[in-house]
């Protein structure tokens, strides 16, 4: 089982669609869990660490089941400027690295 | 604030050549991390840096890669011996050193440098 997987999409939705993203870890060890961007050609920006109770910022919904080890990632009323690669991200066993998926591309068209 | 800044952003070198890739963290982030990325593909975790502490180079992939940190601030990731394969964008990131108990807190990343190995 890899570390971190995603589904890699591409995910095309109209603008106003919600969308989730849904990710898979396979250390039950790890502590610290993260949805990053990465628009194309540029850095990963951090959009919003995930919390065990779960948690909200704005359009974003970001949910964390420890027990089954996933992660999912939701976007309401979809905007074009949401276009872009997702990154699932959950560190490593020892604190010193973060483990990135292979991310989820997200399309946005009006 | 100022983020992290790379250099050089893009750098073309001839198979066989050595190469410096330049990294200056957030100030105040204690912790700093090099990546890379391949085209089309997730990042690879490479070493990081805490602190006075040994480093963890557990990513690094052969030993033709090396980094050092001087003064607890700017990182330098050397490649030696430049191979094709090695064409990727590095990434570095620095962040608050990781929690006692194991937590990370969030890394912020530099632009990269994008290597292009002929």
């Amino acid at each position: 089982r890899k570390e971190v997987e995603q589904d890699p999409g591409p995910f095309n939705v109209p603008e106003g669609a919600t969308v989730a993203f849904n990710c898979t870890y396979s250390n039950s060890a790890s502590q610290s869990f993260f949805w990053y961007r990465q628009d194309c050609r540029k850095e990963p920006k951090l959009l919003m660490s995930v919390y065990s109770s779960g948690n909200e910022d704005g359009r974003f919904t970001a949910q964390l089941n420890r027990a089954s080890q996933y992660i999912s990632l939701l976007i309401r009323d979809s905007k074009l400027s949401d276009s872009a690669t997702y990154l699932c991200v959950v560190n490593n066993q020892a604190g010193t690295a973060l483990i990135f998926g292979k991310g989820t591309t997200l399309s946005v068209s009006s | 604030g100022a983020g992290v800044s790379q250099s050089p952003s893009n750098k073309v070198t001839e198979k066989g050549k050595d190469v410096e890739l330049r990294c200056d963290p957030i100030s105040g982030h204690t912790a700093l991390y090099w990546y890379r990325q391949s085209l089309g593909q997730g990042l690879e975790f490479l070493i990081y840096f805490q602190g006075n502490s040994a480093p963890d180079k557990s990513g690094l992939p052969s030993d033709r890669f090396s980094a050092e940190r001087t003064g607890g601030s700017v990182s330098t990731l050397t490649i030696q011996r430049t191979q094709q394969e090695d064409s990727a964008v590095y990434l570095c990131a620095s962040s608050f050193p990781s929690w006692a108990s194991g937590g990370s807190y969030e890394q912020y990343f530099g632009p990269g440098t994008r290597l292009t190995v002929t």
